[in-house]
Order: structure tokens, then sequence, then C-alpha cells
């Protein structure tokens, strides 16, 4: 086990919708990183937040946003949800390199 | 660009040894990942190397690491069933401002044969 949560575990949202993911890192960690995994790909980097800063941001629309909290959890927000959202969204945390994943969260657009 | 790849699917006997393979293409990458995942679940880190060296070893795991030919490979001997996952080779180019972000490969299933 990593310390890393997330919830929900599942979710079906419809399309337009707006859905927010939360995480919680592993004690001590004060980086989150967020990646979107579509079925049979390998994880998509969306962005990282260091000490509530945004540090890096991937291929992503302005759609995807996120949050960091003094207690260093965080938010993804995804407004306007399109059916090629759905995917299995993966949190992870680190103190530096080494990022610790938790179970992620499976979004199913319809 | 980055780029990691990986062969798709391996498919061993109960016992034997594991072999996968992963290119990258970014020379400045500093970290190289190896992680497992098994159906419905999140990622496990299962080791790690420093692009300075050129083998790690870690129980039953091996990582060899040819920084010239960009080539990565992770070995896991007597492979068990409980082996049989999805396994990722994701590396961590430098980018100089601290953020750390990882590139995966597609991943490599991994089917043990009982």
């Amino acid at each position: 086990e990593t310390g890393v949560t997330q919830s929900p575990t599942h979710l079906i949202k419809t399309r337009g919708q707006q859905v927010t993911l939360r995480c919680s890192s592993q004690s001590g960690h004060n980086t989150v990183s967020w990646y979107q995994q579509a079925l049979g790909q390998g994880p998509q980097f969306i962005f990282q937040y260091y000490r509530e800063e945004e540090n890096g941001r991937g291929n992503f629309p302005p759609r995807f946003s996120g949050l960091q909290f003094p207690n260093y959890s965080s938010e993804l927000n995804v407004n306007a949800l399109e059916l090629d959202d759905s995917a299995l969204y993966l949190c992870a945390s680190s103190l530096k390199e080494t990022q610790y994943f938790g179970p992620g969260t499976r979004l199913l657009v319809l | 660009g980055e780029d990691v790849e990986q062969s798709l699917f391996l498919s061993v006997r109960e016992g034997d040894s594991s072999v996968i393979n992963c290119t990258y293409t970014d020379s400045s990458s500093t970290y190289l990942y190896w992680y497992k995942q098994e159906p419905g679940a999140g990622l496990q880190l299962l080791t790690y190397i420093f692009s300075n060296m050129d083998m790690k070893q870690d129980q039953r795991l091996t990582v060899l690491l040819n920084k010239k030919d960009k080539h990565l490979s992770l070995r896991i001997a007597d492979t068990q069933t409980g082996d049989s996952a999805i396994y990722f080779c994701a590396e961590v180019p430098y980018s100089g401002a601290g953020s750390y972000q990882l590139t995966f490969g597609k991943g490599t299933k991994l089917s043990v044969i009982p």
C-alpha cells in the first residue's frame, strides 16, 4: 500500500457535465501529479502540483484544472465532459522524482 | 521528443525467467522506472534505476540499463502466476524546472502459464 487514496472509485457522468476527483497524498509528500489512462494505453501526464502551485502540465486542454491544498491533498476538475474523457484517472504523490500511485478513479462519460 | 516503446505481450511458463524490454528516446532521462498494474488497479512501483547505473538487482527483479542504446530491461526470475499483469516502463526526462513528469510506454502484458 502506498498510502495514496483517491475518491470516488467509480463515477458515471454525461457529456457536458463537470466532475471533481480527489486525491490524498502519502504522508510527507509535497507533490501531486495526475495522469489519465485510457483503456489499453499507458498513463498520460495531465499536470503536477508542488506546494499548491502548478508545476508542469501535459498536453491537455484548459478544461482540465486542478488544485492542491495546504495539506498537499489535491483535486482534478474536468469541465464540459466529452466521451473521450472516459478513462482511469490516477493520482501520484512524491517528495522528489519517484512517484507513488493511488488506486485510481474510473470515469465513464455517456 | 519523448517516446517510450515496449512490446505489447509476453507469455512465459511458471518457473521460467521473464524479460521485458523497453526503449526510450530522451537521453536526458535521469530515472527510469518499472511499474506493475493488475486488472482494475493502480500502478505499483516495482523498481527504478538512476541513469548513471548499469544494473540494479532487487530480490527476483533485475534491471539492466544500456544508456548508449537507450534500452531498459526488467528480468523476473522464477516467474509465478501472481506476476501476471501489465508492466510499464517509464522515464523522467530532465526538465530543469524541477517538474518530474513520467512518460510511460503502452505496457507489456505478461501472461504466466501454470
